[in-house]
């Protein structure tokens, strides 16, 4: 695609409920990468994909989070049994590590997730 | 942990007029890259200016340049002729060399004053 796209744009859920977060990465990009960004703050590292594995995943708070990316492409972010301070934007970014370390990444316009 | 700390919450400028924004990161690598990412209402995250820590010349991009100091490990973003468009939250970033997690600071809230 031409940018890196992330569904749904909002969502709000009740306390205890799954919900899953969805990002499409640009075209050919082989790493992605997801943030939390609380109100207020910069965006904190959650997980890093490289091809179909993580990479990194220590950002994740707890094993609530869980994230895959099957096939090297789309990747889902899953929270379960979710808690009003998971309440936060959540963003992705795609990058291609091929083109150099100093390389851009790109974002999607990010999740806003309600817990009510 | 490499760390990225900007102590300005909130700055205003006049349209027209220039405005500088404080970066300072901690960190013990040699090599690594330092990043400028703006963030408008939309929440998207659109990279503004970086910088490779090796390159001793700032990095400058049309009316954004830097002020790299790496002993200091200081980065600051300069904006100049400021623009209605480049209102804002700003976010320093670091990143080590490889593909590494970017590391954020808590971002700089630019407001441009017509």
């Amino acid at each position: 695609g031409a940018g890196v796209s992330q569904t749904p744009s909002n969502k709000v859920t009740e306390k205890g409920k799954y919900v899953e977060l969805r990002c499409d990465p640009i075209s050919g990009h082989t790493a992605l990468y997801w943030y939390r960004q609380s109100l207020g703050q910069g965006p904190e590292f959650l997980i890093y994909f490289q091809g179909t594995g993580a990479a990194d995943d220590s950002g994740l708070p707890n094993d609530r989070f869980f994230a895959v990316r099957p096939e090297g492409s789309v990747s889902t972010l899953k929270i379960q049994r979710t808690e009003r301070g998971d309440s936060a934007v959540y963003l992705c970014a795609s990058s291609q590590p091929a083109a150099g370390p100093g390389t851009e990444a790109f974002f999607g316009q990010g999740t806003r997730l309600t817990v009510v | 942990a490499q760390t990225v700390t900007q102590s300005q919450p909130e700055m205003s400028v006049q349209e027209a007029e220039t405005v500088t924004l404080s970066c300072t990161y901690d960190t013990s690598e040699s090599d690594y890259y330092l990043f400028w990412y703006k963030q408008p209402p939309s929440r998207q995250m659109i990279l503004v200016i970086r910088q490779e820590a090796y390159k001793q010349q700032n990095a400058t991009e049309n009316r954004f340049s830097v002020n790299f100091q790496k002993a200091a490990k200081s980065f600051s973003l300069k904006i100049s002729d400021s623009q209605l468009g480049d209102a804002a939250m700003y976010f320093c970033a670091y990143r080590d060399s490889g593909n590494t997690p970017l590391v954020f600071g808590k971002g700089t809230r630019l407001s441009v004053i017509a």
